[in-house]
């Protein structure tokens, strides 16, 4: 089983609709979530950070955290074009292995105009 | 502040050859990571340093590879000797705490014929 899991994709949503964006992560002890945004040729961009279960948002863009399921997802709402780009899950982890981030695969997003 | 510089963008060598790759941090930052992302593997941590100093160097790969930090504002990863199957893009990113995100340079793009 991988550290980090996400659906490679890729997904496919219409402008306008609501992309949904999912990851696993395998570590309990995990603190702290990350989701990237790479666009084909660029480097990562760090597009949200989420520490503590819930929801946090930050205009178009809402990530919801859960540690008992460890499941983390990035929810875009009114998707545009510019969004279409591979999307990287990030978990930080520490405990008695020290720190390591670690990158899951990505979901490449598609936003059909 | 201009972010991560990385510096070349493109290097072509062949194989045996010494190549160095050079990252300077933003300003500020105490961590300094330096990943390598293939399509194969996705993102992996190679090494990273705190306060110039190496603190984790478990994701090299063998030692052909090394990295120094002389000061806060410059770091290299060296190869040596290179062989084809370095090929990949190697990125610099820095940070100013451990459980905050990164900032990712622009990548060297690395092609060992």
């Amino acid at each position: 089983q991988k550290e980090v899991e996400q659906n490679s994709g890729p997904l496919s949503v219409p402008e306008g609709a609501i992309a949904s964006l999912n990851c696993t992560y395998s570590d309990r002890v995990s603190q702290s979530f990350f989701w990237y945004r790479q666009y084909s040729g660029k480097s990562p961009e760090l597009i949200m950070s989420i520490y503590s279960n819930g929801d946090k948002e930050d205009g178009r863009f809402t990530a919801q955290l859960n540690k008992a399921s460890q499941y983390v997802s990035l929810l875009i709402r009114d998707s545009q074009p510019s969004d279409s780009a591979t999307y990287l899950c990030a978990v930080n982890r520490g405990g008695t292995g020290g720190f390591k981030t670690i990158f899951g695969a990505g979901t490449r997003l598609f936003v059909k105009a | 502040d201009a972010g991560v510089i990385q510096s070349p963008r493109h290097e072509v060598t062949e194989m045996g050859q010494e190549v160095t790759l050079r990252c300077k941090p933003i300003s500020g930052h105490d961590y300094l990571f330096w990943y390598r992302q293939t399509m194969m593997r996705g993102l992996e941590l190679l090494i990273y340093f705190n306060n110039n100093v190496p603190i984790d160097d478990s994701g090299m790969p063998e030692d052909r590879f090394s990295a120094k930090m002389p000061n806060a504002s410059f770091s290299t990863l060296k190869i040596q000797p290179s062989e084809p199957r370095d090929s990949a893009v190697y990125f610099c990113a820095s940070s100013f705490a451990l459980n905050y995100g990164y900032t990712f340079g622009s990548g060297t793009r690395l092609t060992v014929v």
